[in-house]
């Protein structure tokens, strides 16, 4: 079955403390990108891929790392983790840039 | 630059009437356009996509959403509204096509939450 795989589910961890949210597609896509979802706001880029090594930022990427080693995987890095990352997160893959992105699941995201 | 305006953050239905849901879109580009839907603690699932093709789209779930370059809109509609239709709804623009260096970059409106009542 075609699907993005985002892990955990969620997580409530504590300022300062490094955390890492896996995404992995099974699709062969080679678009990959990180959202956050806030009420009123709808889904914001963080960051995105185009493919193997190449990654960029998007809109609010400030507190975020992104690694594309393989084209399969897309973890997301908060170093140091802040009460205003506490959010909903959603991995995307596409084929291309004129299909749709498939989404994971998302991971809530709590940071006290 | 691109955005999206979803012009109503809640909508309110009896089951059995019609949804309109309205969305006006800017892009310096031909974009594509899509309408993808989040049902309570789920991810998100593609309603329909506007890719240049027929002004007229139809999607899942009896939706459709029509393509109006002079108005800039891209309203999302069904004739008859189901229980199951109770979600937030995303307006979505992707000027990827052009720009490849944006990487597929989509836009998201702020979403439309609907309510269907019995």
């Amino acid at each position: 079955e075609a699907q993005v795989t985002q892990n955990p589910r969620y997580l409530i961890t504590v300022t300062g403390k490094k955390l890492t949210v896996t995404c992995s597609q099974n699709m062969n896509h080679e678009y990959m990108s990180w959202y956050r979802q806030d009420p009123g706001l709808g889904l914001r880029q963080i960051y995105y891929s185009m493919n193997v090594e190449v990654t960029d930022k998007g809109d609010v990427p400030e507190g975020y790392k992104v690694s594309r080693k393989e084209k399969r995987n897309f973890p997301l890095i908060l170093e140091s983790p802040s009460p205003n990352q506490t959010s909903l997160y959603f991995c995307a893959s596409s084929k291309g840039s004129e299909v749709e992105a498939f989404f994971g699941q998302g991971t809530r995201l709590t940071v006290v | 630059a691109q955005s999206v305006t979803q012009l109503d953050s809640h909508v309110s239905v009896s089951e059995g009437t019609p949804v309109l849901l309205r969305c006006n879109y800017s892009s310096s580009y031909s974009p594509s356009l899509f309408w993808y839907v989040q049902h309570p603690n789920k991810g998100l699932q593609l309603l329909l996509k506007y890719t240049s093709a027929a002004t007229l789209v139809k999607g899942i779930n009896g939706f459709e959403a029509e393509f109006k370059k002079s108005e800039t809109s891209f309203h999302l509609t069904k004739p008859s509204a189901h229980m199951s239709d109770a979600a937030e709804y995303f307006c979505v623009v992707s000027e990827g096509s052009l720009i490849k260096a944006a990487g597929n970059k989509l836009t998201f409106g702020g979403g439309t939450r609907v309510l269907v009542k019995p």
